[in-house]
């Protein structure tokens, strides 16, 4: 079974400043997903990254598939950035596939 | 591009009602998934559907709970009797071959 954490839970920043966020997971995979939800609560997701690095505009994403780690940063944070952040694992079980989700992070950008 | 729709994306309903929350996956995908989030918690896996059957689902997905391909497009979860505990937003999910997973944008269910 995986166990996916994330760190930390709570982040409060200044537009403009350097965002990371982490996530540890328990079993290895193949790839994982950073996924962002936003106060509504609809979730979008951002990137599938099975290893090195993504680049998406201000967000990067990497993944240490030894370590079982990877690192959401964002870069020149904005207010819009403000959400929650979420990294979730895939586990297989006879087959299928689901994904398993860290507890998210909720991150506020202040103007 | 392609997306994950779900209907409705608010749905009261008083305890004790069926509740049938529908989902239009991404057309040629194969893989379908409810997962759902209670207030202030992690999102959480419901069960998952492959070759119109369910192929794992979590000890949350008891007989209250059933998911149904009626048509080949639509994938819905219905909940027979619903209870305070149940309010929830719920989320679809869909995959190809591949390993990622697209979302809906949920349904928030409230149950008074």
């Amino acid at each position: 079974k995986n166990e996916v954490e994330q760190s930390p839970q709570n982040l409060t920043a200044q537009e403009g400043e350097f965002i990371t966020i982490n996530c540890s997971y328990s079993v290895g995979i193949s790839a994982l997903h950073w996924l962002q939800q936003h106060p509504g609560g609809g979730i979008v997701s951002l990137f599938m990254l099975s290893s090195g690095k993504k680049k998406h505009g201000r967000l990067i994403a990497t993944i240490n598939i030894q370590e079982k780690h990877s690192s959401l940063h964002i870069t020149a944070s904005h207010p819009r950035d403000s959400a929650v952040y979420i990294c979730a694992a895939p586990e297989m079980y006879q087959g299928a596939q689901k994904l398993v989700f860290g507890q998210g992070t909720r991150l506020t950008i202040n103007p | 591009e392609p997306e994950v729709t779900q209907t409705p994306s608010h749905q009261v309903t008083q305890m004790g009602q069926e509740v049938i929350l529908r989902c239009v996956p991404i057309s040629n995908h194969l893989y379908f998934y409810w997962y759902r989030q209670i207030l202030g918690q992690k999102v959480e896996f419901l069960v998952s559907f492959y070759n119109n059957e369910i192929s794992e689902k979590s000890e949350i997905f008891d007989d209250q709970f059933s998911v149904e391909r009626p048509d080949g497009s639509n994938f819905t979860l219905k909940i027979r009797s619903t209870k305070l505990e149940d309010s929830a937003m719920y989320f679809c999910a869909s995959r190809g071959q591949g390993v990622e997973a697209f979302f809906g944008q949920g349904t928030r269910l409230t149950v008074v």
